[in-house]
């Protein structure tokens, strides 16, 4: 059984530039979750999805970020033109419909320069 | 507001020694708890997991407890090997229902030194 998987793995970008990070749900599962780790600080809540709906996403930038899951294909976070403090490890998680753990993807390391 | 931490940032051992971890949380309507493992470079892993219905909880190795009167859990790491070299996090999920945001901890890096 394939795991969450998340690419790029890392990804360089220079200020003003737009990144994206693309994670793939575990099969069967249909919540998405989107996280940000800062260096030596645990992850942080950003955005919940489920298919074609944005369901919770309080903890998502005001500007700039913006996330969607598609009906098909893998769910999107979208940061348009970056900035050094969006440099950080970016994990997305799924869970199945019923119950809620949370199986984590090995992350995309975003720097931006 | 809400918020979930661990007591020690650090923690070293030696090979075989127990290990015992700590957390803390504020919310006391909170109804599930995770311990994560971080190994460097990769997602948070999965350990273990406790209900508020319970206090104890035991896998393979691994062992946590819930006190809820102090709001207080811990991993508990029996024989500790070289590979539990980790970060270790405790994540709060205030329901069970899916959709439910894990608010984490700061965490405790792990050191087993042989």
């Amino acid at each position: 059984n394939a795991g969450v998987m998340q690419n790029p793995r890392h990804l360089v970008r220079r200020r003003g530039q737009e990144a994206r990070l693309r994670c793939s749900p575990m099969k069967g599962h249909s919540h998405v979750y989107w996280y940000r780790q800062l260096p030596e600080e645990g992850l942080k809540f950003m955005v919940y999805l489920q298919k074609e709906n944005i369901i919770d996403e309080s903890g998502m930038p005001k500007e700039r970020f913006s996330a969607e899951f598609p009906k098909e294909g893998p769910s999107i976070l979208r940061i348009q033109q970056v900035v050094r403090g969006d440099s950080a490890a970016y994990f997305c998680a799924s869970s199945p419909p019923q119950g809620n753990e949370q199986f984590f993807g090995p992350g995309t390391r975003l720097t931006v320069l | 507001g809400e918020s979930v931490g661990l007591h020690l940032p650090t923690l070293s051992v030696q090979e075989g020694d127990n290990s015992i971890i700590n957390c803390a949380y504020s919310n006391s309507a909170s109804d599930y708890f995770i311990w994560y493992k971080q190994e460097s470079g990769k997602g948070p892993q999965f350990i273990i997991d406790i209900r508020s219905n319970m206090d104890k909880r035991q896998g393979q190795r691994v062992t946590v407890l819930l006190n809820k009167t102090v709001k207080h859990l811990s991993l508990q790491i029996a024989a500790t090997q070289p590979g539990d070299s980790a970060v270790y996090f405790c994540a709060d999920l205030g329901t069970f229902q899916a959709g439910t945001a894990l608010i984490f901890g700061k965490g405790t890096t792990l050191s087993v030194s042989s």
